[in-house]
């Protein structure tokens, strides 16, 4: 379904945990974002990586860290610094950097208990 | 940095009508214009996607606009079916966001039967 699986689908977490929401992709693309989605809102970019090893900050990155050891993967974990957490979480991968279309992951609900 | 208006953000049609939904820019550097939908609880998914050096692109019932020099695009849906129902986005590459997409705040849109 796309190549690109994120889990779990349902993540409920505790105040003052950390959480990471997994992100694998086998279309062989080298670049892969994370965005979270509000309801009756538009995706906002926490953080992308265009290489392996290599990652930026979004618009949103605080709160947030990433990694990018293999090109396959890039995890989000969502820190307690992260004031209001509870959202959908979307990662996507493209082939290239920019202009060209990005493949989403089905998303990650979390909800902050 | 880029901005991306997106209107309506709601819009409702009689099925078999037609819809429009437009979306303005900021940059006029800006290259890569596409549309995403996304269906209730799924991932958003590219349905159309246009280039600078084209003014019109279409695909079946869906065609996007491109005026650049009002730095503005469209998405119209023709002869709409209840399976049009869903929020479409609206992105622009950003130049000097480091090639990142800039995403429009989305438009539900209602097909009313």
């Amino acid at each position: 379904d796309g190549g690109i699986t994120q889990s779990p689908k349902y993540l409920f977490r505790k105040e003052g945990q950390n959480v990471t929401l997994s992100c694998e992709q086998n279309l062989n693309h080298d670049a892969m974002y994370w965005y979270r989605q509000d309801p009756g809102q538009g995706l906002r970019l926490i953080y992308y990586s265009q290489i392996v090893n290599d990652f930026q900050k979004g618009d949103i990155a605080e709160g947030y860290s990433v990694s990018r050891e293999k090109k396959e993967s890039f995890p989000l974990t969502v820190t307690s610094a992260q004031k209001n957490p509870t959202a959908f979480y979307l990662c996507a991968s493209t082939a290239g950097q920019g202009g060209n279309e990005q493949f989403f992951g089905p998303g990650t609900r979390l909800t902050v208990l | 940095g880029e901005n991306v208006e997106q209107h309506p953000s709601t819009l409702s049609v009689q099925e078999g009508d037609s819809a429009v939904i437009k979306c303005t820019y900021s940059d006029s550097a800006s290259n890569y214009f596409p549309w995403y939908k996304q269906e209730l609880g799924k991932r958003p998914q590219l349905i159309i996607d246009i280039r600078s050096n084209v003014g019109e692109k279409k695909d079946q019932r869906i065609a996007v606009t491109l005026n650049k020099t009002a730095k503005h695009f469209s998405l119209h849906i023709t002869e709409t079916q209840p399976e049009d129902s869903a929020v479409y986005f609206c992105a622009v590459l950003g130049m000097d966001s480091n090639y990142q997409l800039i995403w429009g705040a989305g438009t539900k849109l209602i097909i009313k039967p």
